[in-house]
């Protein structure tokens, strides 16, 4: 079965600018959660999402905002970009929420903001 | 606030040594435990999991242990392999459908 697929792979974008960015779960999984990944930070948890509403949310600032369709894909969005921002994005998906054994990551978007 | 760390960074070992990579977390309230591998340019990939409940797992090669008292998990791999070489994390949860990650350790397997 096709993986969770996330898009675009690469992004490069300007300081100041905003980025969307997608996420397909696993067909059948409709918990979707997004993380951040830099080298100083590690992964940290972003939101979380399930039956198109938003679960669960981490610390971060309200620049970083998501949304889950019907057909449970997500996309996340970061507004007024900073040079922190770069990061590498993964989505999880899973078939229900609590479910983290059959928890399943992307190879996530790496966004560089320059 | 609550964090789960690890205690090296980077890690090498001989091809077919064992591998025991250490975390150490401080939520008292964590009840299950992850280790990822994650290898470059893809995302964490489940390798086993632990439940509060218990203070050893067994997986093919892999080997989870928890000791709740000092709040440390360790990982150990068996007999490594070239494709073992990844950046292993563990994560932990308190029942809030979230996880919370260690910075990584970096095993690099030297042939």
């Amino acid at each position: 079965k096709a993986g969770v697929t996330q898009t675009p792979r690469y992004l490069i974008k300007t300081r100041g600018q905003q980025v969307t960015l997608s996420c397909s779960p696993i067909s059948g999984h409709r918990s979707v959660s997004w993380y951040q990944q830099t080298p100083g930070q590690g992964l940290q948890f972003l939101f979380e999402y399930f039956s198109e509403t938003q679960r669960n949310k981490g610390n971060f600032p309200g620049r970083f905002s998501g949304r889950q369709f019907s057909n449970s894909r997500s996309e996340m969005n970061v507004s007024t970009l900073e040079l922190g921002d770069s990061a590498l994005y993964l989505c999880a998906s899973s078939l229900q929420r609590q479910d983290l054994i059959g928890y399943t990551f992307g190879s996530g978007t790496r966004l560089t903001v320059v | 606030g609550e964090s789960v760390g690890l205690h090296l960074p980077t890690l090498s070992v001989q091809e077919g040594d064992n591998s025991i990579i250490n975390c150490a977390y401080s939520n008292s309230a964590s009840d299950y435990f992850i280790w990822y591998k994650q290898e470059s340019g893809k995302g964490p990939q489940f390798i086993i999991d632990i439940r509060s409940n218990m203070d050893k797992r067994q997986g093919q090669r892999v080997t989870v242990l928890l000791n709740k008292t000092v709040k440390h998990l360790s990982l150990q791999i068996a007999a490594t392999q070239p494709g073992d070489s990844a950046v292993y994390f563990c994560a932990e949860t308190g029942g809030n459908e979230k996880l919370t990650f260690g910075t990584g350790t970096r095993l690099t397997i030297i042939p």
